[in-house]
């Protein structure tokens, strides 16, 4: 059974508009929750978490919000550049952010 | 600063044969981890080092061994690769903090024939 879950494998937006990457997880036990972002031949990197006594966590043009009661975390990126192009991984975990299980990913296309 | 680095960037195995694959971080991280994605999904946890010296069992362990070389080194071998262990793997370190994220190598793209 997958705990961590991103029902949509793709996303496509204009340059300049709102992207809204879902994300929605079973265990009750998760307490912290991170986006991730990978291009390409590379590794993933960390963009932005928030933990579960937060609802909302933002840092420039990305916010994460947090429905604890529906299992449920989004990521809005506003607006949209080209180089935002990616594939996006939702993660939780426990105590240990190191530990952490993925969810299958999004890749978002902006187009300009 | 390079971070975490993996080597090779590419490998193919046949079935049976073994190899080891190596990760350095220079970024003083207490911790280490290695992880697989294969096509289409997430990253799944092999194994995992808290600390120097200690090492852990994660989601999908069989059929690897690691060894924490020193602070900076963490080590995967397959002993007998499988076709099944075909995958790009990812070396990844953080701090010994509290929700301290991930900080990935740009992986090891494996195909055992």
């Amino acid at each position: 059974d997958q705990q961590v879950k991103q029902n949509s494998p793709s996303l496509s937006v204009q340059e300049g508009r709102i992207s809204i990457l879902n994300c929605d997880y079973t265990n009750s036990m998760f307490d912290y929750f991170l986006w991730y972002k990978k291009y390409p031949a590379e590794g993933p990197t960390f963009l932005i978490s928030i933990s579960s006594i937060k609802d909302k966590n933002e840092d420039g043009r990305f916010t994460v919000f947090l429905n604890k009661s529906a299992k449920h975390l989004s990521l809005h990126i506003v607006p949209s550049q080209p180089g935002d192009s990616a594939v996006y991984f939702c993660a939780a975990s426990g105590a240990n952010a190191g530990k952490s299980t993925f969810g299958d990913g999004t890749t978002l296309t902006v187009k300009p | 600063n390079a971070g975490v680095t993996q080597t090779p960037k590419f490998q193919v195995l046949k079935t049976g044969q073994s190899m080891t694959l190596q990760c350095a971080q220079d970024m003083n991280h207490n911790s280490m981890y290695w992880y697989r994605q294969d096509p289409g999904m997430g990253l799944r946890l092999i194994y995992y080092s808290a600390s120097e010296g200690t090492t852990d069992k994660g989601e999908v362990p069989n059929g690897y061994n690691v060894s924490r070389l020193n602070k900076r080194e963490f080590s995967l071998r397959l002993e007998s690769a499988a076709p099944s262990q075909t995958s790009v793997y990812f070396c990844a370190s953080s701090t010994r903090d509290y929700n301290s994220p991930l900080h990935f190598g740009n992986g090891t793209r494996l195909t055992v024939t």
